[in-house]
């Protein structure tokens, strides 16, 4: 089973600011069945980054995914007060999906 | 507009079953594979099924293998889950989720809770 760990746990952050979020994979994957996802409480999760870093419909160009092999970043370019949520990355691989831990991203 | 709405969760016996819903509409139901997903309280999401667009490919998540069944009706746009021999474990919000290539998941419903106490 192919284990997914992103870092940091939680990053504290002021508006304006650049969020870098790394999600690591325990064995090399395809970067075509990772995608990231942002949650708000009370809420669905949304899907951002499609394909390691292809944007989702309707989501804002400050929002970025990278990677390949084992390791995934997630770059929020420009901290936006609406950004502030849980980031979770997930794979599809062996007929299962898999999700992260998850990244809190808090107003410092 | 795309909308997943979710239905049948409540508060079950541990043994118990209970059969989840999922109404879709606003897109065309048949072209899409579905998943379900769960998310216990403070946890991150779970994967739990997927079903592709026919109902033909079928997949669980190992925790929930020979008690949950999944299947899909496309002339009621319904996709559903039959829960049975409920465990503490599974307590959780129930959502349904619609898939896009290459595997991840656009449109996700508001979620049903499932409580499973005695």
């Amino acid at each position: 089973e192919i284990v997914l760990t992103q870092s940091p746990g939680t990053l504290s952050l002021s508006p304006g600011e650049r969020a870098t979020l790394s999600c690591r994979a325990s064995q090399s994957v395809s970067s075509s069945y990772l995608a990231w996802y942002q949650q708000k409480p009370g809420q669905a999760p949304r899907l951002l980054i499609y394909g390691a870093s292809s944007r989702a419909t309707g989501i804002p160009d400050r929002f970025s995914g990278s990677g390949s092999g084992t390791d995934f970043t997630l770059t929020i370019s420009r901290l936006e007060p609406e950004d502030y949520a849980v980031y979770y990355c997930q794979l599809y691989a062996n007929s299962r999906w898999t999700f992260g831990q998850g990244t809190k991203v808090e107003i410092k | 507009q795309v909308q997943l709405v979710e239905s049948g969760g409540g508060l079950v016996k541990p043994g118990g079953s209970l059969r989840l819903s999922c109404a879709a509409s606003g897109f065309t139901f048949s072209d899409y594979f579905m998943s379900w997903f769960r998310q216990a309280p403070g946890r991150g999401p779970e994967w739990v099924s997927y079903i592709d667009s026919g109902g033909s490919a079928i997949y669980y998540a190992d925790s929930v293998k020979g008690r949950f069944t999944i299947s899909r009706d496309n002339a009621k746009n319904l996709l559903y889950l039959q829960m049975n021999s409920l465990r503490a474990e599974d307590t959780a919000v129930y959502y349904c989720a619609r898939g896009v290539a290459p595997r991840s998941f656009d449109y996700w419903g508001q979620g049903t809770l499932v409580t499973v106490s005695s």
